[in-house]
């Protein structure tokens, strides 16, 4: 099946600089890369999502890059805030999903 | 749209005890879900449903068992916790197409098994 990893685990940033968070997947038929975002005691909610015909795709501040050979995708957030501040998993699917462990997004003031 | 709603939001049990975890989704979704979280392993899916009574496996199915007797309702019972059940569960639905779009996710219950 599907084995997702993603990093790094934790990552702390000054306001105003860029995030990045990497996932590699394992099942070349994977192809639905989906990016969710969860706040301190809520659900995941989908921020952003890239299929495997796409290498970018943007939202605003977010991007998502898709390197299909090498089986690696990337979560970009430029000009952070402090409500960016959340835990970020990323997920690999063909019919069956798999998440990555998380990133806990610390922006500062 | 209240969206994915479930109850109970925080609960204990003791071990061998059992319960039911609720979700209802007021967005006419086919596909239903049932994670678990836990520290430093993301979100395992647990079963899951492609449509009213039917059921299927995830990836993490022993100890747990699912009802989809109404499409708007998905029900996650625990017939016998064990303080490796302590986690916490998070619903989900989506329309057709499933697991290759958007998941929208309830705020989550949290489970104390003693």
């Amino acid at each position: 099946g599907e084995n997702v990893e993603q990093h790094p685990s934790t990552l702390s940033v000054q306001e105003g600089d860029s995030a990045v968070i990497k996932c590699t997947y394992s099942d070349s038929a994977s192809n639905y890369f989906p990016w969710y975002k969860q706040e301190l005691g809520k659900g995941p909610q989908l921020i952003i999502d890239i299929r495997s015909n796409v290498g970018e795709k943007k939202d605003q501040r977010i991007a998502v890059t898709l390197n299909k050979t090498a089986k690696h995708f990337s979560l970009h957030i430029t000009e952070t805030q402090p409500e960016d501040s959340a835990v970020y998993f990323c997920a690999a699917s063909d019919n069956d999903m798999r998440f990555g462990a998380g990133t806990r997004l610390t922006v500062k003031p | 749209n209240a969206g994915v709603t479930q109850t109970p939001k925080f609960r204990v049990l003791k071990t061998g005890q059992s319960m039911t975890l609720l979700c209802a989704q007021d967005m006419n979704h086919e596909y239903m879900y049932w994670y678990r979280q836990d520290p430093g392993m993301g979100l395992r899916l647990i079963h899951y449903s492609v449509g009213e009574g039917t059921t299927a496996k995830g990836e993490v199915p022993d100890g747990y068992n699912v009802s989809r007797l109404k499409k708007q309702n998905f029900l996650l019972g625990l017939e016998s916790a064990a303080p490796s059940q302590t986690s916490v569960y998070f619903c989900a639905s989506s329309p057709p197409g499933g697991i290759t779009g958007e998941l929208f996710f309830g705020e989550g219950s949290r489970l104390t098994v003693l």
